[in-house]
């Protein structure tokens, strides 16, 4: 069974420009959440989708979104860039929810901001 | 903002030496903790999920166990091989207003040969 797969793995931007990333989950997975980490703040929960809805929600500003389609692959995109935007972006899979259920990650996409 | 902490914050032993970390979490509103290991350029990998107050769970030379009502979980390495050399994170997930997942900073262990 392939695992989670992430595009692009590496992107650079420069400050005020928007940004997308795509996440495709393991097979038959339904549940997609996102992470963030930078050195400074560790790793930071961004969202959690789920049959193509928004279930949980971490404590980012507006300018970052997401969504999950019908075949639950996600794409997170981030508006206005900032440098501070500038870290690894990880998504992750499971079978249903992210509570309780084993969480596979995928490679990440390292976004850099000029 | 909730409070996951772990400790310490970095570990060096001995290969065979056995060793242990701690996470402090929010004793109300617990719904999940998460552990998990992560080397250096790889992707975080699941160790175990911890639901239920008194859970202990084991895969191979490493275990856990989980103590809800005071807010704290334990993850134990036995016999450590350099192969285990990773940061460790726990995450916490909590119900209700707390419904989101946090993460320590994770316990960094270097196994020296």
């Amino acid at each position: 069974k392939a695992g989670v797969t992430q595009t692009p793995r590496y992107l650079i931007k420069t400050r005020g420009q928007q940004v997308t990333l795509s996440c495709s989950p393991i097979s038959g997975h339904r549940s997609v959440s996102w992470y963030q980490q930078t050195p400074g703040q560790g790793l930071q929960f961004l969202f959690e989708y789920f049959s193509e809805t928004q279930r949980n929600k971490g404590n980012f500003p507006g300018r970052f979104s997401g969504r999950q389609f019908s075949n639950s692959r996600s794409e997170m995109n981030v508006s206005t860039l900032e440098l501070g935007d500038s870290a690894l972006y990880l998504c992750a899979s499971s079978l249903d929810n992210s509570y309780t259920d084993t969480q596979y990650f995928g490679p990440g996409t390292r976004l850099t901001v000029l | 903002i909730l409070n996951v902490e772990q400790s310490p914050q970095s570990l060096h032993v001995q290969e065979g030496d056995s060793t242990n970390f701690t996470c402090s979490f929010p004793s109300s509103n617990f719904y999940a903790l998460h552990w998990y290991r992560w080397e250096t350029a790889k992707s975080p990998e699941a160790l175990f999920v911890m639901t239920l107050n008194g859970d202990e769970k084991k895969k191979g030379r490493i275990s856990a166990t989980l103590n809800t009502k005071e807010g704290y979980s334990y993850l134990y390495i036995k016999g450590s091989q350099p192969e285990d050399s990773a940061t460790y994170l726990c995450a916490f997930w909590g119900t209700g207003s707390a419904r989101q997942l946090t993460f320590g900073s994770g316990t960094q262990l270097t196994v020296l040969p």
